[in-house]
């Protein structure tokens, strides 16, 4: 059975702490994404990665970067987070078609607290 | 730049009812997704449209992609309590980028 998964469902951060969020899938995908999920916005894509070490920025990385070492394994770094970051953190991947649209897999994600 | 808009926002009815639900853009996609997600859960994806006109069905949900290739819709057949949940369209922007749209939260009540 196709699974992502992510290191917490949870978490609650101070303002400037740095904050890391790990997503491990057991699929060999290729591409790995960080979204944020915020009501009324939908989801942004932060980064994505489509091989080891590979990494594009998304619509909204401020404040954030990425770390993609492994292939299986894509992690997410708030630098010094802030309230403003305080969001549902969705990890996905997908393997390559070649079609514009792959089945993305997601994990559960994380809410995070930012106080 | 490109957005998917949805409507509507919410949506309340009751078990055995009808509704559909709308994705719209201003931008021409090559082929639209379909995903629902449940509370406390990540999207899954229900469906994959490629064809401009085409319709697709799912037991009781059919999708349908617009001619031009800008506008979906999901239309869901007597409602079931199981089919809550926040539903959300995606399209292809550019290479390994997806646009979702803002979601569609739907609430079957028995």
């Amino acid at each position: 059975d196709v699974k992502v998964t992510q290191s917490s469902r949870y978490l609650v951060k101070r303002t400037g702490e740095k904050v890391f969020l790990e997503c491990v899938q057991d699929m060999d995908h290729e591409n790995m994404f960080w979204y944020r999920q915020d009501p009324g916005l939908g989801l942004r894509l932060i980064y994505f990665s489509y091989d080891v070490k590979m990494k594009e920025k998304g619509d909204i990385p401020e404040g954030y970067s990425v770390s993609r070492e492994k292939k299986e394994r894509f992690s997410l770094i708030l630098e010094s987070a802030s309230t403003n970051q305080t969001s549902m953190y969705l990890c996905a991947s997908s393997s390559y078609t070649g079609q514009d649209l792959e089945t993305q897999y997601f994990g559960p994600g994380t809410r995070l607290l930012v106080l | 730049t490109q957005l998917l808009e949805q409507s509507p926002q919410f949506l309340s009815i009751q078990e055995g009812e009808n509704l559909t639900v709308y994705c719209n853009s201003s931008s021409v996609f090559s082929s639209l997704q379909w995903y629902r997600q449940e509370p406390g859960e990540g999207p899954v994806l229900l469906v994959t449209v490629v064809t401009g006109g085409e319709v697709k069905k799912l037991k009781r949900l059919t999708f349908q992609f617009g001619d031009a290739r800008k506008d979906s819709s999901l239309h869901i057949t007597a409602a079931q309590p199981g089919d809550t949940g926040l539903y959300l369209c995606a399209g292809a922007s550019g290479t390994y980028k997806y646009i979702f749209g803002t979601g569609t939260r739907l609430k079957v009540l028995a």
